[in-house]
């Protein structure tokens, strides 16, 4: 089955500055990708979801690329806001087919004003 | 709000003890999955339901653990004779169906604390 990696390290930027996020797997090339957002004490929320045949995503100040080759994913946040704080995690389906999502450990973003 | 709903927000229960734990799907949604979140861990995939079926549970520990999603209800979790490493967010989500690449929506999940 799939393996993601996050960096379990937190990042700490500026207010302003673009934060980048990395979400690397193991095994099979998924045909998408998907990158939800986790507030303490709430359940993951959806962002973005981008399909193995489309090299960048973009939503607002939110943009995803996906390189299958290098079976990774960045994840960018431009002008980042305080608000922004959050843990990040990169999901999977387990194995082609399953609707099982394997999330990676999430990376925790705090954004300094 | 029509959104994921669960309840209890949090609940305890001492060792021994059964845990129900309820989810309700957004509106139209016929696809409800449970995770699990130890404490400093990621989200672990436990079971997938349909309406009055289960899809996939191999994610859920084989003894103490059963889900259902009956007709008519919400999806129900429970855990007998609960133990403490059951102690963690349980997280329900849900999905139209009608394609597998749709996003999960999740609840703000249930906090379970084992005494």
């Amino acid at each position: 089955s799939q393996k993601i990696e996050q960096n379990s390290e937190a990042l700490n930027i500026q207010e302003g500055k673009t934060a980048t996020l990395t979400c690397n797997y193991t095994n099979y090339s998924p045909a998408y990708l998907q990158w939800y957002r986790q507030d303490p004490g709430r359940g993951p929320v959806f962002l973005l979801l981008i399909r193995e045949n489309e090299k960048e995503k973009r939503k607002e100040r939110l943009k995803v690329t996906f390189d299958t080759t290098l079976k990774q994913s960045l994840f960018h946040i431009t002008a980042s806001q305080p608000a922004d704080s959050a843990t990040y995690l990169c999901a999977l389906h387990a194995t082609p087919g399953r609707r099982a999502l394997t999330f990676g450990s999430g990376t925790r973003l705090q954004v300094q004003p | 709000n029509a959104g994921v709903m669960q309840n209890p927000r949090h609940l305890v229960r001492r060792r021994g003890q059964e845990a129900r734990l309820r989810c309700s799907p957004m509106k139209g949604h016929s696809h409800v999955y449970w995770y699990r979140q130890l404490p400093e861990e990621g989200l672990k995939f436990m079971v997938y339901l349909q309406k009055e079926n289960i899809i996939d549970e191999s994610g859920m520990p084989k003894e103490r653990f059963s889900a259902e999603f009956p007709k008519e209800g919400p999806s129900i979790l429970r855990i007998q004779q609960v133990v403490r490493g059951d102690s963690a967010a349980y997280f329900c989500a849900s999905s139209p169906g009608t394609d597998s690449n749709q996003p999960q929506h999740f609840g703000d999940g249930t906090r379970l604390s084992i005494l």
